[in-house]
């Protein structure tokens, strides 16, 4: 049973298309992040979602935009995507006030 | 501002022996909460262990332990009798204990290799 899925694992894409990422969770929590790991490794958070409210919004061009259909689930949707966005985007999710959060795979974004 | 320095950007080990992972921390925060993820080559982000602030354990998972110093805001993983599959990156990363959404904030990352 996966907890935090994410399609695709990988999206290869010519620069100005807009592709989508999604995420699912099945642990029952209700409040879910996008993070994005550059190509040195740095991890950075993005957004947060509590139950489909946006809670977190952290300096991301407007390019990005989440949306979250019910608690379980958490799409990132990218316009006219650029070379820098390249990088490894990870969903994670936990339960609002809690400690830890699990996350997703991760799916490895290259913009050619 | 919340800040997490991993001075260690890589590390090598014979395997069987015990290896600490440095990790201090810089914030503000009253009380919060630090953590330790590994990231193997295949990608994903594993969760390790966690230490609340006003733990007066350190905190210890399996082969794992925090040792966590408050008075010099740091916060090792100490990693027992280390084998093949422990080789990876270790990420040590920090939030504020508050309520509401919890924003991690990551250090640079640690690789490991462990060597037979």
């Amino acid at each position: 049973d996966t907890a935090v899925s994410q399609t695709p694992k990988y999206l290869v894409t010519q620069m100005g298309n807009d592709k989508s990422i999604k995420c699912e969770q099945n642990l029952g929590h209700d409040t879910m992040y996008w993070y994005k790991q550059d190509s040195k490794k740095f991890l950075k958070i993005m957004f947060s979602y509590n139950n489909k409210e946006l809670i977190i919004n952290e300096t991301v061009p407007n390019r990005f935009s989440p949306k979250s259909p019910d608690k379980a689930h958490l799409n990132l949707h990218i316009n006219s995507l650029e070379l820098g966005d390249s990088a490894v985007y990870f969903c994670a999710s936990t339960y609002l006030g809690a400690d830890t959060q699990y996350f997703g795979p991760g799916t490895r974004l290259t913009v050619l | 501002a919340q800040k997490i320095t991993q001075t260690q950007p890589g590390m090598f080990v014979q395997e069987k022996e015990a290896v600490t992972l440095d990790c201090t921390y810089d914030t503000s925060d009253p009380s919060y909460g630090l953590f330790w993820y590994k990231q193997p080559s295949s990608g994903e982000m594993i969760f390790l262990i966690y230490q609340g602030s006003y733990d007066q354990q350190n905190a210890t998972e399996g082969r794992y332990s925090l040792n966590f110093q408050k008075a010099r805001k740091s916060a090792n993983l100490v990693i027992s009798a280390s084998q093949l599959g422990d080789s990876a990156m270790y990420f040590c990363a920090m939030s504020p204990a508050l309520q509401g959404a919890q924003k991690l904030v990551f250090g640079q990352g640690t690789r490991l290799t462990i060597n037979p």
